[in-house]
């Protein structure tokens, strides 16, 4: 059972646009909820995370929108980048189960020049 | 700094071999987890190391795979009789206790 839901899967947006990826979970245990982004051939690395008692969370060009009672959360990209064409994850994590992420199932960014 | 670092970076086995799988964390890490990416999915936890406590192997899919962690650092996977569907790329990451998990690159498995 899928415990993290990601959409969409591939998103194309211009250079300067807004990039926004949705992600939707199941189990209110979850208490931390990070976005990673990966690059081809490298690993996964944090991008900004948020827990759920705050609604958003600003990084830079990065905002994180939590939504609670829907058990949402959306990761938007103002002003993307050709360096921002990458795939991103959504994960969460609940303090009571090793710690261990559960990853949603990726979103593959391009942005065009 | 240096950062998690995983060997080999690629390995392509024939069905039915076993492969050692390894990690070396960041120093002075607590935590470490192995994760499996299938192509074009998400990551699969597969297992966690903490300190001395017992590890968390719920995320092994099967008996045919098994982890040790020495010293509390350096981690192996051990993947026995390897199958066909065992292709994909096992990451590693570390953190200092519940903290950010940093990932290594990985290292890209194909059964043959």
């Amino acid at each position: 059972q899928q415990q993290v839901k990601q959409s969409p899967q591939s998103l194309i947006v211009q250079k300067g646009g807004i990039s926004i990826i949705n992600c939707a979970y199941e189990n209110t245990a979850f208490d931390y909820f990070p976005w990673y982004q990966q690059f081809p051939g490298k690993g996964p690395a944090l991008l900004i995370a948020i827990r759920p008692d705050v609604s958003e969370k600003k990084e830079g060009r990065f905002t994180i929108s939590f939504n609670k009672s829907a058990k949402q959360f959306s990761l938007h990209i103002m002003d993307s980048q050709p360096g921002d064409s990458a795939t991103y994850f959504c994960a969460a994590r609940r303090a009571d189960s090793s710690y261990k992420l559960i990853f949603g199932s990726g979103t593959r960014l391009l942005v065009r020049p | 700094g240096a950062g998690v670092s995983q060997s080999p970076s690629n390995k392509v086995t024939e069905k039915g071999k076993d492969v050692e799988l390894r990690c070396d964390p960041i120093s002075g890490h607590t935590a470490l987890y192995w994760y499996r990416q299938s192509l074009g999915q998400g990551l699969e936890f597969l297992i966690y190391f903490q300190g001395n406590s017992a590890p968390d192997k719920s995320g092994l899919p099967s008996d045919r795979f098994s982890a040790e962690r020495t010293g509390g650092s350096v981690s192996t996977l051990t993947i026995q009789r390897t199958q066909q569907e065992d292709s994909a790329v096992y990451l590693c990451a570390s953190s200092f206790g519940e903290g950010t998990q940093y990932f290594g690159p990985g290292t890209r498995l194909l059964v043959l």
